[in-house]
């Protein structure tokens, strides 16, 4: 079945500088990729998603991009906020099975 | 739409109980998910069912756990006996399809004392 790896497991960064999360699956079969962001006390809520057709995707300071070849997948956030500050979560789907990553806690300090 | 709805938010039994996790999905979605999240294992597929039929339930830890969906609004995720090892935060999800889009709901904190 589908593995889902994701680095780094933390990530502080400064208000106004970039964060980047990494995942890698191993199912080429994986054709549905999306992130999630869970804050404190709520269930995770999709912020971006990708298809196994498209290399790259952006959502104003959220951008997703997907490496089919080296099977790994990224987030990018850019000029991040103390509201960026969650956990995010990679998960990719194949054949029906959708994997999750084991998440990242986003710290932005102000 | 209010969104996937869970109840109880929050639970905390005795070894031994019975347990009942209620989910209504968003109208319209035919499939249903129920995850478990732990610190040691993550977010788990426990099952999902698509027009109300079990689809697969292969990461359903025991016997002990069963869930049901009698119909397109309504599933429950029972647990009985519940033991101390069965403490997580259970989720239920909804989507349109398979390869869709997730919609998570608040989760239930249950505690097995």
């Amino acid at each position: 079945g589908e593995n889902v790896e994701q680095h780094p497991s933390t990530l502080s960064v400064q208000e106004g500088d970039s964060a980047v999360i990494k995942c890698t699956y191993s199912d080429s079969a994986s054709n549905y990729f999306p992130w999630y962001k869970q804050e404190l006390g709520k269930g995770p809520q999709l912020i971006i998603d990708i298809r196994s057709n498209v290399g790259e995707k952006k959502d104003q300071r959220i951008a997703v991009t997907l490496n089919k070849t080296a099977k790994h997948f990224s987030l990018h956030i850019t000029e991040t906020q103390p509201e960026d500050s969650a956990v995010y979560f990679c998960a990719a789907l194949a054949n029906n099975d959708m994997r999750f990553g084991a998440g990242t806690r986003l710290t932005v300090k102000p | 739409d209010a969104g996937v709805i869970q109840s109880p938010r929050h639970e905390v039994t005795e070894m031994g109980q019975e347990v009942t996790l209620r989910c209504k999905p968003i109208s319209g979605h035919d499939y249903l998910f129920w995850y478990r999240q732990t610190m040691m294992r993550g977010l788990e597929l426990l099952i999902y069912f698509n027009n109300n039929v079990p689809i697969d339930d292969s990461g359903m830890p025991e016997d002990r756990f069963s869930a049901k969906m009698p119909n397109a609004s309504f599933s429950t995720l029972k647990i009985q006996p519940s033991e101390p090892r069965d403490s997580a935060v259970y989720f239920c999800a909804s989507s349109l399809f398979r390869a869709e889009t997730q919609y998570f709901g608040p989760g239930t904190r249950l505690l097995v004392l």
